[in-house]
């Protein structure tokens, strides 16, 4: 069982929809990620989250509004998306501090599909 | 920058027959090194990391050992099954990545034939 949990696991919605993505993690890391993932290639990042800060905004494009309510969650705000924002999206979390080289944990992901 | 380059694949196999992927890295000072695993319609899921040189990480009868001098954390296990049919991604973290970061390779698709 993963220990970082993603809802919905399958998202349908047309360009103009509003929907939200979901993350949470209870491992007391304070480092928190979304990445974006096209079929068989590496996972791109999008955001990073430490301390429930936004740290690094990988020039994703407005459309996509990320929130950190708090250390165990972590939102993803979709709005107007375009049919190229159809991929799986993935959550990972990791610790913080002296172990910042640890590995991050990866949730299974919301496959998301633009109309 | 830092980088990740492993073998092109995809990589077909019998069941039983010896793995290799091979993973070269380019980085400063000293990264940790990872391998994830990425079965079909579910996310990335570490299968084994090394912190520092020499380090040999081992899961499931994968091992990977981390060679400073060669830049390589080569994935290999002794006797593949069906079940390990799946994504595989060579990545690091830290050496002198923005914090945060991993960087990953382009991964490898195993497929395992009975």
């Amino acid at each position: 069982d993963t220990e970082v949990t993603q809802t919905p696991k399958h998202l349908v919605m047309g360009m103009t929809n509003k929907k939200s993505l979901k993350c949470e993690q209870h491992m007391g890391h304070r480092a928190m990620y979304w990445y974006k993932q096209k079929a068989k290639k590496p996972p791109e990042l999008m955001f990073v989250y430490s301390y429930e800060k936004l740290s690094i905004n990988e020039s994703v494009p407005s459309r996509f509004s990320p929130e950190c309510p708090n250390s165990s969650l972590l939102n993803l705000h979709l709005h107007a998306l375009q049919p190229e924002d159809s991929a799986l999206y993935l959550c990972a979390s990791s610790p913080l501090g002296r172990d910042s080289n640890q590995p991050q944990h990866f949730g299974d992901g919301t496959r998301l599909s633009i109309l | 920058g830092n980088s990740v380059t492993q073998m092109e694949g995809p990589v077909t196999l019998s069941e039983e027959a010896f793995l290799t992927i091979n993973c070269t890295y380019t980085a400063t000072g000293y990264p940790s090194l990872f391998w994830y695993v990425q079965y079909p319609g579910e996310g990335l899921q570490l299968l084994l990391k090394a912190t520092k040189a020499d380090d040999k990480g081992s899961n499931k009868g994968f091992e990977a050992t981390y060679r400073k001098e060669t830049t390589s954390f080569h994935l290999e296990k002794g006797s593949v099954q069906v079940s390990d049919s799946a994504v595989y991604f060579c990545a690091l973290s830290g050496g002198g990545t923005s914090y945060g970061k991993l960087t990953f390779g382009q991964g490898t698709i195993l497929t395992v034939h009975p």
